[in-house]
């Protein structure tokens, strides 16, 4: 069965400082993968997206990039983090389909 | 742009209750889906709803979608506590998009 794997799970930054998440798939070969971003009591909104390695769909122009450089690993990245990145940042795969699939998430807090 | 409205965005119910989650999207699309967020953790897919005049259940849960008005719903069939949670619904393929949430809170 698929399973998909976020880390770190939480995540304490400064102002400033920069930022590196990763998202790992397991069980599955060749899947559309996803970023979004939780903000305290609100809805999703969609980051990123991605159909196969190299290829990277942006949404929302911010301080924020993607990479995707194996096939089931997705990055999302910041040279410089802002207060305004606070949040709950969930990888996701599928699409279509079967819709998409979570990850456990990454709660990131910036100080 | 594709936009979803779900409403309400608060819901709070006694056990025993029926009750109707609501999901408009502006756009048209024949894919349609239903999560579950409990808090502080990750989504939970529900339902995946592939075509006009879908329909699925999963226990007390029912989710409808009718592409020409563009709605889904979800009814929630004599709530219990352990529905409480919030539940998303979401439109679109690789661009998908998500309404607001609707939190629900189920009462004894």
């Amino acid at each position: 069965s698929q399973t998909i794997h976020q880390w770190p799970a939480t995540l304490v930054q400064p102002v400033g400082s920069p930022l590196s998440l990763e998202c790992t798939v397991e069980g599955t070969s060749n899947p559309n993968l996803y970023w979004y971003r939780q903000a305290a009591g609100r809805g999703l909104q969609l980051l990123f997206y991605s159909v196969g390695i190299g290829q990277i769909s942006s949404e929302v122009p911010q301080n924020l990039s993607a990479s995707r450089p194996q096939d089931r690993q997705f990055i999302l990245s910041s040279k410089k983090l802002l207060l305004s990145d606070s949040g709950f940042y969930l990888c996701a795969w599928g699409g279509n389909m079967v819709g998409e699939y979570f990850g456990p998430g990454t709660r990131l807090t910036v100080l | 742009e594709l936009k979803v409205e779900q409403n309400p965005l608060f819901l709070s119910m006694q056990e025993g209750k029926n009750y109707t989650i609501y999901c408009n999207y502006s756009t048209t699309s024949d894919r349609l889906y239903w999560y579950r967020q409990d808090p502080g953790k990750s989504l939970e897919s529900l339902f995946v709803l592939l075509s006009n005049g879908a329909v699925k259940q999963e226990g007390r849960l029912m989710a409808s979608l009718d592409t020409k008005a563009r709605l889904s719903t979800l009814h929630i069939t004599a709530a219990v506590h352990d529905l409480s949670a919030t539940y998303f619904c979401a439109v679109g393929s690789n661009d998908m998009r998500f309404g607001a949430g609707t939190r629900l809170t189920v009462k004894p």
